[in-house]
Protein backbone atom coordinates (compact mmCIF):
# COMPACT_ATOMS: atom_id res chain seq x y z
CA UNK A 1 0.00 0.00 0.00
CA UNK A 2 1.17 3.45 -0.17
CA UNK A 3 2.77 5.28 2.05
CA UNK A 4 3.11 8.83 2.96
CA UNK A 5 5.04 9.70 5.77
CA UNK A 6 5.68 13.24 7.17
CA UNK A 7 9.08 13.85 9.21
CA UNK A 8 7.62 14.77 12.61
CA UNK A 9 4.38 14.20 14.73
CA UNK A 10 4.46 17.49 16.56
CA UNK A 11 6.78 20.78 15.79
CA UNK A 12 7.39 23.83 18.53
CA UNK A 13 8.97 26.68 16.71
CA UNK A 14 9.33 30.19 17.50
CA UNK A 15 7.80 33.56 15.69
CA UNK A 16 10.18 34.18 12.88
CA UNK A 17 11.79 31.08 11.98
CA UNK A 18 12.31 28.85 9.63
CA UNK A 19 10.40 26.14 9.17
CA UNK A 20 10.70 22.91 6.97
CA UNK A 21 8.37 20.39 6.77
CA UNK A 22 9.21 17.44 4.58
CA UNK A 23 7.06 14.69 2.75
CA UNK A 24 7.81 11.67 1.29
CA UNK A 25 5.80 9.31 -0.47
CA UNK A 26 7.32 5.75 -1.71
CA UNK A 27 4.21 5.00 -4.93
CA UNK A 28 5.96 7.51 -7.63
CA UNK A 29 3.26 9.42 -7.61
CA UNK A 30 2.95 12.74 -9.80
CA UNK A 31 0.78 14.99 -7.44
CA UNK A 32 1.39 16.15 -4.05
CA UNK A 33 -0.27 18.51 -1.86
CA UNK A 34 0.06 20.51 1.04
CA UNK A 35 -3.17 21.28 3.30
CA UNK A 36 -3.72 23.20 6.84
CA UNK A 37 -6.10 21.38 8.61
CA UNK A 38 -8.20 23.50 11.39
CA UNK A 39 -11.35 23.33 13.12
CA UNK A 40 -14.03 24.36 11.83
CA UNK A 41 -12.55 25.61 8.48
CA UNK A 42 -11.73 21.51 7.72
CA UNK A 43 -8.75 21.39 4.69
CA UNK A 44 -7.52 23.95 2.75
CA UNK A 45 -4.91 23.37 -0.34
CA UNK A 46 -2.04 25.44 0.42
CA UNK A 47 0.14 24.32 -2.92
CA UNK A 48 0.77 21.70 -4.64
CA UNK A 49 3.00 19.62 -7.37
CA UNK A 50 1.70 18.12 -10.23
CA UNK A 51 5.65 17.04 -11.45
CA UNK A 52 9.19 17.32 -10.20
CA UNK A 53 10.26 21.17 -9.85
CA UNK A 54 6.73 22.16 -10.64
CA UNK A 55 4.55 24.28 -8.29
CA UNK A 56 1.07 25.34 -8.71
CA UNK A 57 -0.60 28.04 -5.37
CA UNK A 58 -3.91 27.00 -3.84
CA UNK A 59 -6.08 28.53 -2.08
CA UNK A 60 -3.82 29.60 1.10
CA UNK A 61 -0.10 30.19 -0.15
CA UNK A 62 0.35 33.67 1.61
CA UNK A 63 3.47 32.93 4.26
CA UNK A 64 3.80 29.55 2.79
CA UNK A 65 6.93 28.21 0.06
CA UNK A 66 7.21 24.83 -1.66
CA UNK A 67 10.25 22.76 -2.87
CA UNK A 68 10.42 19.71 -4.80
CA UNK A 69 13.27 18.35 -6.18
CA UNK A 70 13.12 14.86 -6.41
CA UNK A 71 9.63 13.33 -6.85
CA UNK A 72 9.23 11.33 -4.03
CA UNK A 73 9.64 14.55 -1.78
CA UNK A 74 7.44 17.41 -1.20
CA UNK A 75 8.71 20.18 1.50
CA UNK A 76 6.54 23.13 2.72
CA UNK A 77 8.58 26.06 3.86
CA UNK A 78 7.67 28.73 6.47
CA UNK A 79 9.96 31.52 5.62
CA UNK A 80 9.30 33.37 9.28
CA UNK A 81 6.45 31.54 11.50
CA UNK A 82 3.93 33.38 12.84
CA UNK A 83 1.56 32.49 15.15
CA UNK A 84 -1.48 32.23 13.03
CA UNK A 85 0.41 29.82 11.30
CA UNK A 86 -0.45 26.80 14.19
CA UNK A 87 -2.10 24.59 12.67
CA UNK A 88 -1.88 20.56 11.30
CA UNK A 89 -0.17 20.15 8.36
CA UNK A 90 -1.01 17.56 6.27
CA UNK A 91 0.78 16.00 3.09
CA UNK A 92 -1.10 13.94 0.12
CA UNK A 93 0.05 12.17 -2.89
CA UNK A 94 -2.04 10.76 -5.71
CA UNK A 95 -1.38 9.45 -9.40
CA UNK A 96 -1.59 11.81 -12.13
CA UNK A 97 -5.43 12.11 -12.92
CA UNK A 98 -5.12 11.89 -16.73
CA UNK A 99 -4.60 7.89 -15.75
CA UNK A 100 -8.16 7.98 -15.06
CA UNK A 101 -10.73 8.18 -12.71
CA UNK A 102 -10.53 5.16 -11.11
CA UNK A 103 -6.92 5.97 -10.25
CA UNK A 104 -8.40 9.21 -8.07
CA UNK A 105 -7.81 8.94 -4.73
CA UNK A 106 -5.50 10.89 -2.14
CA UNK A 107 -3.02 9.19 0.31
CA UNK A 108 -2.66 11.10 3.48
CA UNK A 109 0.26 10.77 5.89
CA UNK A 110 -0.50 11.04 9.13
CA UNK A 111 0.28 15.11 9.55
CA UNK A 112 2.81 17.43 11.48
CA UNK A 113 0.91 19.39 14.35
CA UNK A 114 2.77 22.33 14.13
CA UNK A 115 2.74 25.21 17.14
CA UNK A 116 4.27 28.50 16.27
CA UNK A 117 5.04 30.59 20.57
CA UNK B 1 -16.72 27.67 -8.15
CA UNK B 2 -15.86 24.21 -6.88
CA UNK B 3 -17.38 23.85 -3.19
CA UNK B 4 -18.43 21.65 -1.09
CA UNK B 5 -20.96 21.75 2.08
CA UNK B 6 -21.09 19.63 4.90
CA UNK B 7 -23.32 19.18 7.65
CA UNK B 8 -21.47 20.84 11.05
CA UNK B 9 -21.49 18.89 14.14
CA UNK B 10 -20.21 17.12 16.29
CA UNK B 11 -22.95 14.24 15.96
CA UNK B 12 -23.31 12.34 19.25
CA UNK B 13 -24.66 8.63 18.49
CA UNK B 14 -25.44 5.75 20.67
CA UNK B 15 -24.33 2.33 19.54
CA UNK B 16 -26.54 0.94 16.95
CA UNK B 17 -28.23 3.90 15.91
CA UNK B 18 -28.49 5.13 12.21
CA UNK B 19 -26.09 8.13 10.92
CA UNK B 20 -26.61 10.46 7.99
CA UNK B 21 -24.26 12.89 7.56
CA UNK B 22 -25.62 15.72 4.73
CA UNK B 23 -22.86 16.70 1.99
CA UNK B 24 -23.94 19.05 -0.90
CA UNK B 25 -21.97 20.35 -3.74
CA UNK B 26 -21.45 22.89 -6.42
CA UNK B 27 -19.41 22.31 -9.60
CA UNK B 28 -18.27 23.89 -12.69
CA UNK B 29 -17.87 20.48 -14.35
CA UNK B 30 -18.64 16.71 -13.97
CA UNK B 31 -17.23 16.11 -10.51
CA UNK B 32 -15.96 12.37 -8.46
CA UNK B 33 -17.30 12.49 -5.29
CA UNK B 34 -15.65 11.37 -2.13
CA UNK B 35 -16.19 10.37 1.28
CA UNK B 36 -12.75 10.46 3.84
CA UNK B 37 -12.54 9.20 7.53
CA UNK B 38 -9.80 10.20 9.94
CA UNK B 39 -9.66 8.28 12.91
CA UNK B 40 -7.76 10.14 16.07
CA UNK B 41 -4.33 10.76 15.51
CA UNK B 42 -4.13 9.85 12.46
CA UNK B 43 -4.28 11.00 8.48
CA UNK B 44 -7.49 10.78 6.39
CA UNK B 45 -8.15 8.12 4.60
CA UNK B 46 -10.51 7.05 1.72
CA UNK B 47 -14.07 5.68 3.05
CA UNK B 48 -15.74 5.65 -0.32
CA UNK B 49 -16.05 7.03 -4.01
CA UNK B 50 -18.38 7.31 -6.82
CA UNK B 51 -17.78 9.09 -10.09
CA UNK B 52 -20.97 9.52 -11.74
CA UNK B 53 -24.46 10.02 -11.25
CA UNK B 54 -26.54 7.67 -9.77
CA UNK B 55 -23.22 5.33 -8.65
CA UNK B 56 -23.37 4.23 -5.06
CA UNK B 57 -20.56 4.06 -3.02
CA UNK B 58 -19.71 1.29 -0.12
CA UNK B 59 -17.48 0.40 2.63
CA UNK B 60 -17.31 -0.68 6.12
CA UNK B 61 -20.89 -0.75 6.15
CA UNK B 62 -21.07 3.17 5.15
CA UNK B 63 -23.17 4.01 1.78
CA UNK B 64 -23.73 7.21 0.02
CA UNK B 65 -25.00 7.70 -3.43
CA UNK B 66 -24.34 10.50 -6.14
CA UNK B 67 -27.08 12.48 -6.91
CA UNK B 68 -26.95 14.85 -9.78
CA UNK B 69 -30.39 16.26 -9.40
CA UNK B 70 -30.08 17.49 -5.60
CA UNK B 71 -26.06 18.04 -5.95
CA UNK B 72 -25.78 15.45 -3.00
CA UNK B 73 -23.71 13.33 -1.54
CA UNK B 74 -25.08 11.87 1.71
CA UNK B 75 -23.33 9.70 3.97
CA UNK B 76 -25.28 6.60 5.77
CA UNK B 77 -25.01 3.71 7.97
CA UNK B 78 -27.34 2.23 9.27
CA UNK B 79 -25.84 0.70 12.50
CA UNK B 80 -22.90 2.35 13.95
CA UNK B 81 -20.17 1.49 16.39
CA UNK B 82 -18.07 2.97 18.65
CA UNK B 83 -15.07 2.38 16.02
CA UNK B 84 -16.75 4.66 13.87
CA UNK B 85 -16.07 7.75 16.35
CA UNK B 86 -13.92 9.70 13.77
CA UNK B 87 -14.07 12.81 11.59
CA UNK B 88 -15.61 12.60 8.50
CA UNK B 89 -15.08 14.74 5.37
CA UNK B 90 -17.11 14.99 2.10
CA UNK B 91 -14.82 16.18 -1.20
CA UNK B 92 -14.62 16.32 -5.04
CA UNK B 93 -12.61 16.63 -7.49
CA UNK B 94 -13.03 17.74 -11.40
CA UNK B 95 -10.48 16.04 -13.40
CA UNK B 96 -9.61 18.36 -15.36
CA UNK B 97 -8.37 21.01 -13.07
CA UNK B 98 -5.51 18.99 -12.56
CA UNK B 99 -6.60 16.27 -9.94
CA UNK B 100 -7.22 19.27 -7.25
CA UNK B 101 -9.90 18.41 -4.42
CA UNK B 102 -12.29 20.05 -2.56
CA UNK B 103 -13.34 19.21 0.99
CA UNK B 104 -15.88 20.31 3.21
CA UNK B 105 -15.13 21.38 6.92
CA UNK B 106 -15.58 17.40 8.41
CA UNK B 107 -17.61 16.50 10.94
CA UNK B 108 -16.88 14.99 14.28
CA UNK B 109 -18.85 11.64 14.83
CA UNK B 110 -18.56 10.27 18.47
CA UNK B 111 -20.54 6.86 19.20
CA UNK B 112 -21.10 5.85 22.86
CA UNK B 113 -21.69 2.30 23.83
Amino acid sequence: DVKVTQSSRYLVKRTGEKVFLECVQDMDHENMFWYRQDPGLGLRLIYFSYDVKMKEKGDIPEGYSVSREKKERFSLILESASTNQTSMYLCASSLFWGRGALNEKLFFGSGTQLSVL
Amino acid sequence: GDSVTQMEGPVTLSEEAFLTINCTYTATGYPSLFWYVQYPGEGLQLLLKATKADDKGSNKGFEATYRKETTSFHLEKGSVQVSDSAVYFCALTIGDTGNQFYFGTGTSLTVIP
